[in-house]
């Protein structure tokens, strides 16, 4: 299968500051690109769908000044979180969609704001 | 967001039993779905996918069932194994090439 890589997969950071999460689909060009965000025991909410060459588009609810997207180029997506506090710790993945079907999703981001 | 569950229910089983593992889905508009298998600290893994023109398909191992009617999704996986243990999730399409919504998911629980 298509292969998404996600890194970093595990970061700390202080409160206040902002982390970049990155996301590449390695052997496949994905126009799409979407960021899920997932606390324990729970099911993966989408946060935003990514455009390559276009603003994200974000889900009701989701601050697109806090969630920062950049989709540059056909192979790579961000994600930043912008002044990070201890309640956006989280676990992050993306995904990236082959065609119009199927979704293959990166290894995940561990975010810890102390 | 969407799709957020809470609490997610679990399935203990026999290693070598059957598993059936169950979703409902919300958008009758949906024409695609898949169920993946997510690992502890992992992302998901994809494991079988269905469209709404049929109302079964099997891979290795595992059979999905579609119900439209009623707005239903199975996954059952034969004979299984501990390294099944995982938490699984069926995924809906509401337009193809859109956005993939989670279901609630289930932890599965295999014993040996």
């Amino acid at each position: 299968g298509a292969v998404v890589s996600q890194h970093p997969s595990r970061v700390i950071c202080k409160s206040g500051t902002s982390v970049k999460i990155e996301c590449r689909s390695l052997d496949f060009q994905a126009t799409t690109m979407f960021w899920y965000r997932q606390f324990p025991k729970q099911s993966l909410m989408l946060m935003a769908t990514s455009n390559e060459g276009s603003k994200a588009t974000y889900e009701q609810g989701v601050e697109k000044d806090k969630f920062l997207i950049n989709h540059a180029s056909l192979t790579l997506s961000t994600l930043t979180v912008t002044s990070a506090h201890p309640e956006d710790s989280s676990f992050y993945i993306c995904s990236a969609r082959l065609g119009l079907e199927r979704a293959f999703f990166g290894q995940g981001t561990r975010l810890t704001v102390v | 967001g969407e799709s957020v569950g809470l609490h997610l229910p679990t399935l203990s089983v026999q290693e070598g039993d059957n598993s059936i593992i169950n979703c409902a889905y919300s958008n009758s508009a949906s024409d695609y779905f898949i169920w993946y298998k997510q690992e502890s600290g992992k992302g998901p893994q994809f494991i079988i996918d269905i469209r709404s023109n049929m109302d079964k398909r099997q891979g290795q191992r595992v059979t999905v069932l579609l119900n439209k009617t009623v707005k239903h999704l199975s996954l059952q996986i034969a004979a299984t194994q501990p390294g099944d243990s995982a938490v699984y999730f069926c995924a809906e399409t509401p337009n193809q090439g859109g956005k993939l919504i989670f279901g609630q998911g289930t932890e599965l629980s295999v014993k040996p």
